[in-house]
């Protein structure tokens, strides 16, 4: 099983609808989380961090389900621009300590249509 | 300049040749990254820097990679003996602490051909 598991899509969603991710993880110990946004051919960008309350910003919200080791991200009214890869993100926790690498998706390709 | 930097930005090599690239992270910031990323996958976690200490290696990080932060501040990748499946982008990125994520770099789009 992969360490971190995302629906590659791609998604075709149209202007102005609301669009929702999902990220499984598989190290229960994980600690921190996060969605990064890659446009094409450029770097990651940090798009947010994921709170275990859930948390909102603009028309992002990400939500965490430590029980079933899922992350979520949902984008209402959603623009042209939001098209865009958008990587799950997890801070692993291995056996014997150590590992300060954030363990990456393979992303979620989303393309919105006019 | 704030951000993360990187040189160069694109590299094309011939097979068996060594390459170096490097990384200027954010100043304040005291722990560096470097991965890589292939066409349609994440970036994988290749080592990591606190300081001028290199504390973790990925086993990705075969013995033809070394890596190096001699002052705490820049860093260089070298890849000796360059083979093609080492083409890819190559990123750095930098934090002060990674509940706060991290500032990734451009990137060196590394070909070997």
């Amino acid at each position: 099983r992969k360490e971190v598991e995302q629906d590659p899509g791609p998604f075709n969603v149209p202007e102005g609808a609301t669009v929702a991710f999902n990220c499984t993880y598989s190290n229960s110990a994980s600690q921190s989380f996060f969605w990064y946004r890659q446009d094409c051919r450029k770097e990651p960008k940090l798009l947010m961090s994921v709170y275990s309350s859930g948390n909102e910003d603009g028309r992002f919200t990400a939500q965490l389900n430590r029980a079933s080791q899922y992350i979520s991200l949902l984008i209402r009214d959603s623009k042209l621009s939001d098209s865009a890869t958008y990587l799950c993100v997890v801070k692993q926790i291995l056996t014997g300590g150590g590992a300060d690498g954030l363990t990456f998706g393979k992303g979620t390709h989303l393309i919105i249509q006019p | 300049d704030t951000g993360v930097s990187q040189d160069p930005r694109h590299k094309i090599t011939k097979r068996g040749q060594n390459v170096t690239f490097r990384c200027d992270p954010i100043s304040e910031h005291n722990r560096l990254y470097w991965y890589r990323q292939t066409l349609g996958q994440g970036p994988e976690f290749l080592t990591y820097f606190q300081n001028e200490a290199q504390l973790e290696k990925s086993r990705l990080l075969s013995d033809r990679f070394s890596a190096e932060r001699p002052k705490g501040s820049f860093s260089t990748l070298e890849i000796q003996r360059t083979e093609q499946g080492d083409s890819a982008m190559y990123l750095c990125a930098s934090s002060l602490d990674t509940v706060y994520g991290y500032t990734f770099g451009s990137g060196t789009r590394l070909t070997v051909v």
